[in-house]
């Protein structure tokens, strides 16, 4: 496996559901990013790590839940979405304090009932 | 503030035409300017950037123009093929602590017609 690994790719769950969303990367980085794509619009930041600590919360609903237990996996935990969270979720990482060139996931793409 | 604002939403251009997409910036702490380029299916990988001690940059068929003082740029794509359709973002990021963090314009789809 080489670069950012995003599983699953595709996610029907209902309103009540939890679910989980797993990315790994094998690129030896030491951040890692969690973003939103919604059709026509900029993607969102949602959550950075680096060294494996959270440095950024962009006033993301607390029915996401991050967590980075290494430097190489990043989760996005899910409860209690609503339908307008239907969308992509990409990960990426890089070299925290590099040039800033981050390296994308093909994403999840997420549809919520 | 944060804001990148990209043009057109969309474009259409003919094969071996220019294709240009444009993009402005308010932050005047940024100092990377990357554009990005996503296939259906696929994350967005990087194209081409370009940091503000430089007017231009040129890599192949691509180039991003830089105009610091009217804080925009863009991107020009030469020779434009079929293969280059995709979607184009362009993006901005400053130093801040230890990850850099890009703000990301809208999009362009970018259709090139055979």
């Amino acid at each position: 496996e080489t670069g950012v690994t995003q599983t699953p790719r595709h996610l029907v769950m209902g309103m009540t559901n939890k679910k989980s969303l797993k990315c790994e990367q094998h690129l030896g980085h030491n951040a890692m990013y969690w973003y939103k794509q919604s059709a026509k619009k900029p993607l969102e930041l949602m959550f950075v790590y680096s060294l494996e600590e959270r440095v950024e919360n962009n006033s993301v609903p607390s029915r996401f839940s991050p967590e980075c237990p290494n430097s190489s996996h990043l989760f996005l935990h899910l409860h209690t979405l609503q339908p307008e969270d239907s969308a992509l979720y990409l990960c990426a990482s890089s070299h925290s304090g590099g040039t800033g060139e981050l390296f994308f996931g093909e994403g999840s793409r997420l549809t919520v009932l | 503030q944060q804001q990148v604002k990209q043009s057109p939403q969309s474009l259409i251009v003919q094969k071996g035409g220019i294709s240009i997409i444009n993009c402005a910036y308010e932050n005047t702490a940024f100092d990377y300017f990357p554009w990005y380029q996503q296939f259906p299916g696929k994350g967005p990988a990087l194209l081409i950037a370009i940091r503000p001690d430089v007017s231009e940059k040129k890599e192949g068929r691509f180039t991003i123009s830089f105009n610091k003082s009217a804080k925009q740029f863009s991107l020009h794509i030469m020779d434009s093929q079929p293969g280059d359709s995709a979607t184009y973002f362009c993006a901005a990021s400053g130093a801040s602590g230890s990850a850099r963090q890009l703000t990301f314009g809208s999009g362009t789809q970018l259709t090139v017609l055979p």
